[in-house]
């Protein structure tokens, strides 16, 4: 079974670029999670998606945005980039009351 | 706000011996709570999760849940090299709230041969 899988591995990008990344859940799973992780801070929560509907969303300026397609997969992106958005983006999936996230491998973002 | 605090190490065991990885927390409500590692450079993997107060085990792994104290541990037991991985606490709300977990900044442990 494939786990979740994100891409591209790692994205370079000018400050006031777009940057946008993907997801694709594990099979059968519906809810995507986005988090944020800066080097030196924790796993900091984005946006959440379940069934196409964007369910929760963290305390992240609206430049940060996204969407989950039919087929769940998923797409974050950010507008107007900056600087402090270098940082590793993970997306997650779960399923009902399956304990716990499986994280993809994530996205490196370096904004220059 | 809700808070995960860790101690962010690095916290150093030699071989063989048992790592005591300690969260708190500060929602009282919480009642999910996960421990992933996390290898540098690699994305968090869940390793256990305990609901109910006491001890749970798998292998060498030890969750320990004091809800009244509002903490949360993990013990490693025969520790080994390859355990050297940040562990990151998460901790969640019950369905009806806000059902993202929160996570702590990680302990780094390192286990030296």
């Amino acid at each position: 079974e494939a786990g979740v899988t994100q891409s591209p591995t790692h994205l370079i990008k000018t400050r006031g670029q777009q940057a946008t990344l993907r997801c694709s859940p594990i099979s059968g799973h519906t809810s995507v999670y986005w988090y944020q992780q800066a080097l030196g801070l924790g796993l900091q929560f984005l946006l959440w998606y379940d069934e196409g509907e964007e369910r929760n969303r963290g305390n992240f300026p609206p430049r940060f945005s996204g969407r989950q397609f039919p087929n769940y997969s998923s797409e974050l992106n950010v507008n107007a980039l900056e600087l402090e958005d270098s940082a590793l983006y993970l997306c997650a999936s779960s399923f009902g009351g399956d304990p716990g996230y499986t994280f993809g491998s994530g996205t490196r973002l370096t904004v220059v | 706000q809700k808070e995960v605090e860790q101690n962010s190490g690095p916290l150093s065991v030699p071989e063989g011996a048992i790592a005591s990885l300690n969260c708190t927390y500060s929602d009282q409500g919480s009642q999910s709570f996960f421990w992933y590692r996390q290898y540098s450079g690699k994305s968090p993997e869940l390793i256990m999760f305990i609901y109910s107060n006491g001890d749970k085990e798998d292998g060498r792994f030890t969750a320990q849940l004091n809800k009244a104290s509002q903490y949360v541990s993990l013990l490693i037991r025969d520790s080994q090299p390859s355990d050297s991985a940040t562990y990151l606490c998460a901790v969640q709300n019950p369905p009806g709230g806000s059902y993202i977990p929160t996570f702590g900044r990680g302990t780094s442990l390192i286990v030296h041969p």
